[in-house]
């Protein structure tokens, strides 16, 4: 067990839907990053935040977004929904240490989407 | 830009055997970490293990350790005695060590490892 927590598990909605994933870091952990990995693809990064800001970005369309709150849990919308947009979608955490990155990611255990 | 390369789509092995996977990366830093992720079937990411561009000693970790060669640009996992629980994808990624930075990882594309019984 990582100690990151994603909910949901699985999730099955129509395209043109709106869903939430929810992600809860390790306890201690500063940042959260997003993963998008659809059926035999590798890792994509999605977006990142630390300490409720965004940090960086990657491959996230404009039809997604998110947010990490005070309690440093974070939440990836995705609006719109289309076919393609059905993947697991990995939620990181890690912290750093002073100012040397000392972090190492560890994943949550993802959500599964499927878009019909 | 840092690219991660694992040219081995996919590796096969006999439990309690020996196996090495290979992923070489290119960068133009001289500090950062490179990790092994495990994903079995049921896609957890699991950390394998992870070494430090800075310390020359080989990370080990159980049954699990890698052959790191800075100059060479190489960070090869080889996993000892394999065991049926071993079968999984492999991703190797590289992270820099400098602040300032998003530290985002660079994941390579993994390697499928089948075990034999």
């Amino acid at each position: 067990d990582s100690g990151v927590t994603q909910t949901p598990k699985h999730l099955i909605t129509a395209t043109g839907q709106r869903v939430t994933l929810r992600c809860s870091p390790r306890s201690g952990d500063l940042s959260v990053y997003w993963y998008q990995q659809s059926l035999d693809q590798g890792l994509q990064f999605l977006i990142q935040y630390y300490n409720g800001e965004e940090r960086a970005k990657g491959n996230i369309l404009e039809r997604f977004s998110a947010q990490q709150f005070p309690d440093l849990h974070s939440e990836l919308n995705l609006s719109s929904l289309e076919l393609g947009d059905s993947a697991l979608y990995f939620c990181a955490s890690s912290v750093r240490v002073g100012g040397r990155a000392r972090d190492t990611q560890y994943f949550g255990p993802g959500t599964r989407l499927t878009v019909l | 830009a840092q690219t991660v390369t694992q040219s081995q789509p996919e590796m096969s092995v006999q439990e309690a055997e020996t196996v090495t996977l290979s992923c070489t990366y290119d960068t133009s830093e001289s500090d950062y970490y490179l990790f092994w992720y495990k994903q079995p079937p049921s896609r957890q990411m699991i950390l394998v293990i992870r070494q430090e561009a800075y310390k020359q000693q080989n990370a080990t970790e159980n049954r699990f350790s890698v052959n790191f060669q800075k100059a060479a640009k190489s960070f090869s996992l080889k996993i000892s005695d394999s065991q049926l629980g071993d079968a999984a994808m492999y991703f190797c990624a590289y992270r820099s060590a400098y602040s300032g930075g998003s530290y985002i990882p660079t994941f390579g594309r993994g390697t499928s490892l089948i075990v034999h019984p």
